[in-house]
C-alpha cells in the first residue's frame, strides 16, 4: 500500500526566515497531496494541497511543489510568523474519494 | 470551523468498558472517514463509509466497529476498551464522489478518549 514519509521530524527557524518540509510517496497512482496544519489539542486544518496535474501551488506565504517522476513534494512557508508554530502533516491519496495516508509530521517551531 | 462536528469533546472510561463516538459530516458531504492519533503520533486511517456502506479499512482492530446512518452522520464503537486506545479519535468528511478524482477532507475536532 502507500507510504508517505516526511522529515524532517522537528524544524526550528528563526522568525521571518523560511521553513522547508518535505514528502516522498510510494505509490506512483497518488494524485492528490493535501498539507495539514495542526495545533495542540486541536484538529487538523488543510491549508494547502496540490493536485497532480500542476507542479507548483502558491497561497501567500504558503507554496508547495511536487514532482511527480522523483515522488516527492514540498512545503514551503516564507516569512515565518511565530503563529506558524505547530504540527504539519503531509498526506497522500488516490483517485476515487480514497483515504488519506499520512506523513509522520513534522513539529515546527518559530524562535522570536 | 469545518462544518464537521464531533461528540462528546472528551470521554473518560475504565478499561473493558464500549464507548461510541459520534460524528456528523458537513452538508452534502456523503464520505466519512475515522481517523486515530495517539500522544505525539501521527494520523492512522480507521475506516470510511459511503453513503451508508463501509469502503475502505485501515489499521482498525476487531474490537472497533462503525456505521453511517442514513442522515450519513456516523458512529464508531470502542469496546473491551484497553489503556493504549486512549488517543484522540477524528473524523473528516469529503464531498467527493466515488468516482472523482480528488479527495479533499475537512476535519471534525476530534473526540479524546481517556481509558483508565
Amino acid at each position: 500500500g502507500e507510504n508517505v514519509e516526511q522529515h524532517p521530524s522537528t524544524l526550528s527557524v528563526q522568525e521571518g526566515d523560511s521553513a522547508v518540509i518535505k514528502c516522498t510517496y510510494s505509490d506512483s497512482a497518488s494524485n492528490y497531496f493535501p498539507w495539514y496544519k495542526q495545533e495542540l489539542g486541536k484538529r487538523p486544518q488543510l491549508i494547502i494541497d496540490i493536485r497532480s496535474n500542476v507542479g507548483e501551488k502558491k497561497d501567500q506565504r504558503i507554496a508547495v511543489t511536487l514532482n511527480k517522476t522523483a515522488k516527492h513534494f514540498s512545503l514551503h512557508i516564507t516569512e515565518t510568523q511565530p503563529e506558524d508554530s505547530a504540527v504539519y502533516f503531509c498526506a497522500a491519496s488516490k483517485p476515487g474519494a480514497q483515504k488519506l495516508v499520512f506523513g509522520q509530521g513534522t513539529r515546527l517551531t518559530i524562535n522570536p | 470551523d469545518s462544518g464537521v462536528t464531533q461528540t462528546p469533546k472528551h470521554l473518560i472510561t475504565a478499561t473493558g468498558q464500549r464507548v461510541t463516538l459520534r460524528c456528523s459530516p458537513r452538508s452534502g458531504d456523503l464520505s466519512v472517514y475515522w481517523y486515530q492519533q495517539s500522544l505525539d503520533q501521527g494520523l492512522q486511517f480507521l475506516i470510511q463509509y459511503y453513503n451508508g456502506e463501509e469502503r475502505a479499512k485501515g489499521n482498525i482492530l476487531e474490537r472497533f466497529s462503525a456505521q453511517q446512518f442514513p442522515d450519513l452522520h456516523s458512529e464508531l464503537n470502542l469496546s473491551s476498551l484497553e489503556l493504549g486506545d486512549s488517543a484522540l479519535y477524528f473524523c473528516a468528511s469529503s464531498s467527493q464522489l466515488a468516482g472523482a478524482s480528488y479527495n479533499e477532507q475537512f476535519f471534525g475536532p476530534g473526540t479524546r478518549l481517556t481509558v483508565l
